[in-house]
């Protein structure tokens, strides 16, 4: 069954705006990933924070992650046409060999010049 | 240099004929898998190999027969194809810890159409 749930699926903003997308999940975790995917490549890891991290920045990524509410943020700011893609959230719900990542269903970023 | 590496590309054929596609990482990564993603992008993971060894099989019909030689490749054979294969399969890899997997490198993907 699918773990995480991105909201809202698509995003339309201006450059220069910030772009918020959020991630809910239904299950306990180990680590919950943000990946990036161009029209017609393959994805792109962005973030990953561990459950017992609630907030991670790269650049201009900042994820947040609230285990209570099993929710995770990604927040891009200043967006740049180049940000334009998909972006999946991803959860990790087991250990060791067994670990795998269950995806959510991605949104759509379009940021217009 | 490219770190995940797919061959081919793009792969078009009918339906009961049997094809394979390559993978190939050069990260020294001890985890390798194997991802279906549908017209809706939905990405679902199919297998996974730790050093060579079968740890993930995700209820995939057994016309799917994934083969890893080797650690550094990962290769998967499609035997009888049918019109519901036609999908973009994505080699990925990572190394695993004991907090679950760490960041995975995915390949350009191949995409596959069976008529």
């Amino acid at each position: 069954s699918q773990q995480g749930e991105e909201d809202p699926q698509a995003l339309s903003i201006q450059e220069g705006e910030n772009a918020t997308m959020n991630c809910s999940y239904k299950t306990s975790i180990n680590n919950l990933q943000w990946y990036r995917q161009n029209s017609g490549r393959g994805l792109v890891h962005l973030i990953l924070i561990r459950s017992n991290e609630r907030e991670k920045h790269s650049g201009r990524l900042r994820v947040t992650l609230d285990t209570s509410k099993k929710s995770s943020s990604l927040l891009i700011t200043a967006s740049r046409a180049a940000d334009t893609a998909s972006y999946f959230c991803a959860t990790d719900a087991f250990t060791g060999a067994n670990s795998k990542l269950t995806f959510g269903k991605g949104i759509t970023l379009s940021v217009r010049p | 240099d490219t770190a995940v590496s797919q061959t081919p590309k793009y792969l078009v054929t009918q339906m009961g004929n049997d094809k394979s596609i390559k993978c190939e990482q050069n990260l020294g990564h001890d985890t390798m898998y194997w991802y279906k993603q549908d017209s809706k992008k939905f990405l679902k993971i199919m297998f996974s190999y730790n050093n060579k060894e079968l740890i993930i099989n995700e209820t995939v019909p057994n016309r799917f027969s994934p083969k890893s030689p080797d650690k550094a490749h990962l290769n998967l054979h499609i035997n009888s194809l049918e019109l519901g294969d036609s999908a973009v399969y994505f080699c990925a890899s990572s190394h695993l810890g004991p907090w679950g997997s760490y960041e995975q490198y995915f390949g350009p993907g191949t995409r596959l159409t069976v008529t």
